[in-house]
């Protein structure tokens, strides 16, 4: 069964680093979204690309994160640096949907990477 | 703006004890309603998704149901692999982005 893959699964840094997190979603989706997900919280968006393009970074904070989907499949989000507030779980999700696709389709998260700042 | 909010934020059943989670939103121009499960330190796994009021759809001790305001996730007989956290996450017409709630944690205990 295709799966969404995120690396790291854990990933802890200090405050002032970079960190880097990659996420391969399922062949042949064209959607893909990074959420960030405080423990007690439900995932909040963070950026959304349709193939290599920025949908919405609206909520992404842009003076320190930054993501890219170069070739409009396999994507990295970055921070730089680091925080204490950013320590959380980050969810890469992918779905079907694509330009002149009609309907709505479900998205399928990846495992998660949990970041821990020190 | 779009608000989702989840009741109860936590639910501890006997196995066999049937309940109900609830989902009220308020999104402008509901496009979809979706239900996930998660579970500790995993991402969250598709359940279901409701289109439209009257809307109901089953998945073995599951079954979740759509009114205009909001949405119950009914939960039969559990059995303690039920435990998890349950999201909810209305999608309105002005983006794909899923509004998430902040969830329900569920422990069905022997």
């Amino acid at each position: 069964e295709a799966e969404v893959a995120q690396s790291p699964r854990y990933k802890i840094t200090e405050k002032s680093q970079a960190v880097a997190f990659w996420c391969d979603p399922i062949s042949g989706h064209a959607t893909l979204y990074w959420y960030r997900q405080i423990l007690g919280q439900g995932p909040e968006l963070l950026v959304q690309f349709q193939d290599e393009s920025v949908v919405d970074d609206s909520q992404l904070p842009k003076d320190r994160f930054s993501a890219e989907r170069l070739k409009g499949v396999d994507s990295t989000l970055k921070i730089q640096p680091a925080e204490l507030g950013d320590s959380a779980m980050y969810l890469c999700a992918s779905s079907l949907q694509g330009r002149g696709l009609a309907g709505f389709n479900e998205q399928f998260f990846g495992p998660g990477t949990r970041l821990t700042v020190l | 703006e779009d608000q989702v909010t989840q009741s109860p934020e936590a639910l501890r059943l006997q196995e066999g004890e049937s309940s109900s989670l609830n989902c009220s939103y308020t999104v402008s121009g509901l496009r979809g309603l979706f239900w996930y499960r998660q579970d500790p330190g995993k991402g969250p796994e598709f359940l279901f998704t409701l289109y439209s009021a009257g809307e109901e759809k089953e998945k073995e001790r599951l079954k979740a149901t759509l009114t205009k305001k909001e949405s119950f996730l009914h939960i039969t007989a559990p059995k303690p692999e039920d435990s998890a956290t349950y999201l909810c996450a209305p999608n309105s017409n002005s983006g794909y982005a899923l509004n998430f709630g902040k969830g329900t944690s569920l422990l069905v205990t022997p």
